[in-house]
């Protein structure tokens, strides 16, 4: 099993829609989770991290957090073209740090 | 100047060459990591540094060599690759690698490598 996986995708939405994006992880004792955005060719950035259960919001991002079913999610509001990109999720065991496969993104103008 | 750098940022070798790649971050970090990024695979948390201590290593094949002189540099010497070792290496750092788990880690731009 791995230790997080996501749906490789490619999802696609149209512009200004919700884009939702899971992730599940293996460790119950996972503390701390991230979602970051790579564009082809580049480098992973920090979109948002979370470490309590419920909903972080940060501008059109939300995360959400259920660690009774051991589960992350990223909530992209209003989708622009600009949010096309692979997304990954993160886990962090306090000792291990372990990422998804990632999933791709299109937003469709 | 920018977080994380790394040089160089494209790098082809043959597999009896030795050549280094480079890691600088000006975020004032104690941890820093080596990732190595292949097609359709997970982020592969290769080295952990934590305050200029080597605290991981992944079962790295030893032709993977970092280096750590002091908490803002990170090396990564190779040898002797093979072309299945041909991916984009990242390199990243955090505040420190807290057992908490609340390590936020910022990615340099990477050093595409390819291995012939």
């Amino acid at each position: 099993q791995k230790e997080v996986e996501q749906n490789s995708g490619p999802l696609s939405v149209p512009e200004g829609a919700i884009a939702s994006l899971n992730c599940t992880y293996s460790d119950r004792g996972s503390q701390s989770f991230f979602w970051y955005r790579q564009y082809s060719g580049k480098s992973p950035e920090l979109i948002m991290f979370i470490y309590s259960n419920g909903d972080k919001e940060d501008g059109r991002f939300t995360a959400q957090l259920n660690k009774a079913s051991q589960y992350v999610s990223l909530l992209i509001r209003d989708s622009q073209p600009s949010d096309s990109a692979t997304y990954l999720c993160a886990v962090s065991t306090g000792n291990q740090f372990y990422f998804g496969t990632g999933t791709s993104l299109t937003v469709i103008p | 100047e920018t977080g994380v750098t790394q040089t160089p940022r494209h790098l082809v070798m043959g597999m009896t060459n030795k050549k280094s790649l480079k890691c600088e971050q000006h975020l004032g970090h104690n941890a820093m990591y080596w990732y190595k990024q292949s097609a359709k695979k997970p982020l592969e948390l290769m080295f952990v540094y934590n305050f200029k201590e080597q605290t991981e290593n992944n079962s790295v094949p030893s032709r993977f060599s970092p280096e750590c002189p002091n908490s803002s540099h990170l090396f990564l010497h190779l040898h002797t690759l093979q072309p299945e070792d041909s991916a984009l290496y990242l390199c990243a750092s955090s505040q420190e690698r807290a057992s908490s788990g609340q390590e936020t880690q910022y990615f340099g731009p990477g050093t595409r490598l390819l291995v012939l």
